[in-house]
């Protein structure tokens, strides 16, 4: 089956190192989003893209978080410098479609379970 | 701001009973969505939910969407223990947004011999 992959599975780092996670999305899916997930706030989205062009980020704090799509089989999502409140599970997903067409579900990665310590 | 509200969000059953998790969102969007998350692991898909009146039915779930009252119901039918897993509703994060998606809290399910 397809899948998406997300690297590193687990990452523990100390406050104000600068975090990169990676995702590989399922192979001919043209939308991208990461999502974070805390037992506090829950599921939020942070960023998604189309066709490796941003289309939301307002989700995202853009002081010390970027997202990128360098290349269509590589989303990166970045922290820098990163915080304790940083701390949670980052889920990038992938999925079909255009807009108004979401008859498909999107389909998540493992995550990235992230400590900053 | 778009809300979507799940209840109850913990829940605790007998395996053989029947029982119904409710959805409410505020938005007007004519699509939902339903997921499962075993404890550490990634959301798995169940549901898609395209319009008023849809209904859907996989093993023991059975999930239906009404867009006018803007409220989806998972029932769940002869509950067993692998059915212990945490539940989540979306709805699009805007309308027509190509379906960034938007999560209710979660209904964390426990089913007890």
């Amino acid at each position: 089956d397809a899948r998406v992959t997300q690297t590193p599975r687990h990452k523990v780092t100390e406050m104000g190192q600068e975090v990169t996670m990676r995702c590989q999305p399922i192979l001919g899916h043209n939308t991208v989003f990461w999502y974070r997930q805390t037992m506090m706030q829950g599921l939020e989205l942070l960023a998604y893209f189309r066709n490796r062009a941003p289309l939301d980020d307002s989700g995202m704090p853009k002081d010390r978080f970027s997202a990128e799509m360098p290349d269509a089989t590589l989303a990166t999502l970045k922290i820098q410098p990163s915080e304790p409140r940083d701390s949670a599970v980052y889920f990038c997903a992938s999925g079909l479609g255009r807009q108004g067409q979401s008859n498909q579900p999107q389909h998540f990665g493992d995550g990235t379970r992230l400590s900053i310590l | 701001e778009l809300k979507v509200e799940q209840n109850p969000l913990f829940l605790s059953m007998q395996e053989g009973k029947n029982y119904t998790i409710y959805c409410n969102y505020s938005t007007t969007s004519d699509r939902l969505y339903w997921y499962r998350q075993d404890p550490g692991k990634s959301l798995e898909s169940l549901f898609v939910l395209l319009s008023n009146g849809a209904v859907k039915q996989e093993g023991r779930l059975m999930a239906s969407l009404d867009t006018k009252a803007r409220l989806s119901t998972l029932h769940i039918t002869a509950a067993v223990h692998d059915l212990s897993a945490t539940y989540f509703c979306a709805v699009d994060h805007l309308p027509n947004s190509g379906y960034a998606l938007n999560f209710g809290k979660g209904t964390s399910l426990l089913v007890t011999p």
